[in-house]
């Protein structure tokens, strides 16, 4: 089956930049999306196509891809920033899959 | 607003049924794919299954770990989806969360999501 790697916890000093990756199995890759998931909430969109900010997300949020990996950067990281985060794409077959997610903290 | 409500969560007993609604507003329902989302208690998300806009065929897939006990359909007239759950299992205990899939094919509309317990 089609599987998504994230690293279980990033940690950053406010200021800093994070970087969470997301490595896919195998070719070909699709479009990746990112999703922030604070404590008791719904997820929320925060990247879509690799690359894509939907409207109202901070510009410091920001997506890339290379090969298998894409990943999310967050540049000036705020504490409001902590949160869970996810990857997600499609399998060949077209159905959606999710990374394991990322723990990011604030120092 | 656009919004997302799911209701019909609650306790249930294993091999037992449960219909779980997601009624939209503030939106063109009908043009959206629609999915469902678990979350398991303390565990990363896992996506359950999409049905397509009617226009698309109103077709559905799933994941694996479903596939054959849950069903999705859609109601367009009412704004509301369904995960109707057949043969529950303990595994099948999480917060569901519906999500219509937007520009891009993103998940960009979420529900609150209802919790489903499945004891004994």
């Amino acid at each position: 089956s089609y599987e998504l790697t994230q690293p279980p916890s990033v940690s950053v000093s406010p200021g800093q930049t994070a970087r969470i990756t997301c490595s896919a199995d195998a070719l070909p890759k699709q479009y990746a999306y990112w999703y922030q998931q604070r404590p008791g909430q719904a997820p929320v969109l925060v990247i879509y196509k690799d690359t894509e900010r939907p409207s109202g997300i901070p510009e410091r949020f920001s997506g890339s891809s290379s090969g298998t990996t894409v990943t999310l950067t967050i540049s000036g990281v705020q504490a409001e920033d902590e949160a869970d985060y996810y990857c997600q794409s499609a399998d060949s077959s077209g159905t959606w899959v999710f990374g394991g997610g990322t723990k990011l903290t604030v120092l | 607003e656009v919004q997302l409500v799911e209701s019909g969560g609650g306790l249930v007993q294993p091999g037992r049924s449960l219909r779980l609604s997601c009624t939209a507003s503030g939106f063109t329902f009908g043009d959206y794919p629609m999915n469902w989302v678990r979350q398991a208690p303390g565990k990363g998300l896992e996506w359950v299954g999409l049905i397509r806009s009617t226009p698309y065929g109103g077709t559905t897939e799933y994941a694996a770990s479903v596939k054959g006990r849950f069903t999705i359909s859609r109601d367009d007239s009412k704004s509301i989806a369904y995960l109707q759950m057949n043969s529950l299992k303990t595994e099948d205990t999480a917060v569901y969360y519906c999500s219509g899939t937007g520009e891009g094919d993103a998940f960009d509309i979420w529900g609150q999501g209802t919790m489903v317990t499945v004891s004994s």
